[in-house]
Formats: C-alpha cells, structure tokens, sequence
C-alpha cells in the first residue's frame, strides 16, 4: 500500500453513461497524475496538477474527460458519454515536488479504477 | 515514432541469472528515467530512478543510463521468481510529464 487510494477500484457502466473517479494523494503530495493503462501498454498520461492548478492536459484526452482537484488535496475524474473504448484501468499517481531536485519527485501509484464500458 | 520503446519479450531467464531489460526514448531533452515494476493486476512501483549518464546500483538492481545513445538498461542480478513481472520504463523532462513504454514481461524460471 503506497498511501494513495482511489475509489472505486472497478466500475462497470453501459455506454453513454456518465462516471466519475476519486483518487485520495499522500496527504503531503503536491502534485497528482492522472494515466489510463490498457492491456499490454504502459500507462498513458492524462494530466496533472500542482496543487489545485492542472498545469497540463495530454492532446489524447478528449473533451468528454475532466478532471479536478479544488483543494488541492483529493482529485476526481470524470468521463462524460463514455464509449467501449474508454474500459481501461484508470491510475492515480501522486509525488512531492519540493523544488530541491530531482531525487524527491517520486511517482507513487494507486491501485486503480478498472472501468468495464459495455 | 512512440516516446520510449521497449521490447515486449517476454525475457525467459533462469533463476540466478542476470536479466538485462533495455530501452530507448526518443526526446532529447528527457531528463529523468525510470524503472517500475508492474504484477498482473497490480499498479506500477518505482525500482529506480536515474538522472545522470553512468550506472547506479541500488542491491540487485543496476539502472544504467547513456543519454547520448538515448538509452536505458536494468539489470537485475540473481533473478528470483519473484521478479517475475512486466518491468517499465519511464522518461520524463522537469517531472512534468511521464512517459511510459509498453513493458518488457520477465519470467524467472525456477
């Protein structure tokens, strides 16, 4: 266990439904990503923020996904009109960028959200 | 052309023996790379990170990094078993975005 928890851990939802994840950071993190994982691929990188700011946003990511962090503390991720090509495992990840270097903005994942689309 | 490259495998070693796991990347200006472990149905975690050219070796693991060649290996000593898993790696510039490779899968033979 990392320390950073998402819920729920497996979503299964009909097409052109609307979901929504939550990832919980280490309390002490500033910065969460957001990935999406398929079988047999690395993970895909969606967006981030620092604190509550989302700095940047892949040109992967469709306008049916947002994602949000307000206090800068617990992030959410939300797939409006979800398509079968959205089933994927949907990862959290959250590290502490001190500005004192590189050795501190480690990357620890989250179990993951597995989202079924049928 | 994707960012980081890896070969799928999988890499059949037997246990004892020294896996090598390799990958290039493409930007030039990357700056930072890692190596994550991944089980089926688990999520990633870190083995090492590395930021200069060189080795660093960290107990069974040894990252080594040639950024002139745009290249990154992972060595792991003694394989057990229990290394056996889908082994990533990843590059990132000014940790602001990361990417990934597919995943070269290990299996350690007893």
């Amino acid at each position: 266990d990392t320390g950073v928890s998402q819920d729920p851990r497996h979503k299964i939802t009909k097409r052109g439904q609307n979901v929504t994840f939550r990832c919980d950071p280490i309390s002490e993190h500033n910065r969460l990503y957001w990935y999406r994982q398929t079988l047999g691929q690395g993970p895909e990188f969606l967006t981030y923020f620092q604190n509550e700011a989302q700095l940047e946003k892949s040109r992967l990511l469709s306008d049916r996904f947002s994602a949000e962090r307000p206090k800068g503390s617990f992030s959410t991720l939300e797939i409006q009109r979800t398509e079968q090509g959205d089933s994927a495992m949907y990862l959290c990840a959250s590290s502490l960028n001190a500005g004192g270097g590189p050795s501190i903005d480690t990357q620890y994942f989250g179990p993951g959200t597995r989202l079924t689309v049928l | 052309q994707k960012e980081v490259e890896q070969n799928s495998g999988p890499l059949s070693v037997p246990e004892g023996a020294i896996a090598s796991l390799n990958c290039t990347y493409s930007d030039r200006v990357s700056q930072s790379f890692f190596w994550y472990r991944q089980y089926s149905g688990k999520s990633p975690e870190l083995i090492m990170s590395i930021y200069s050219n060189g080795d660093k070796e960290d107990g069974r693991f040894t990252a080594q990094l040639n950024k002139a060649s745009q290249y990154v290996s992972l060595l792991i000593r003694d394989s057990q078993p229990s290394d056996s898993a889908t082994y990533l790696c990843a590059v990132s510039y000014n940790f602001n975005k990361f990417y990934f490779g597919s995943g070269t899968k290990l299996n350690v033979k007893p």
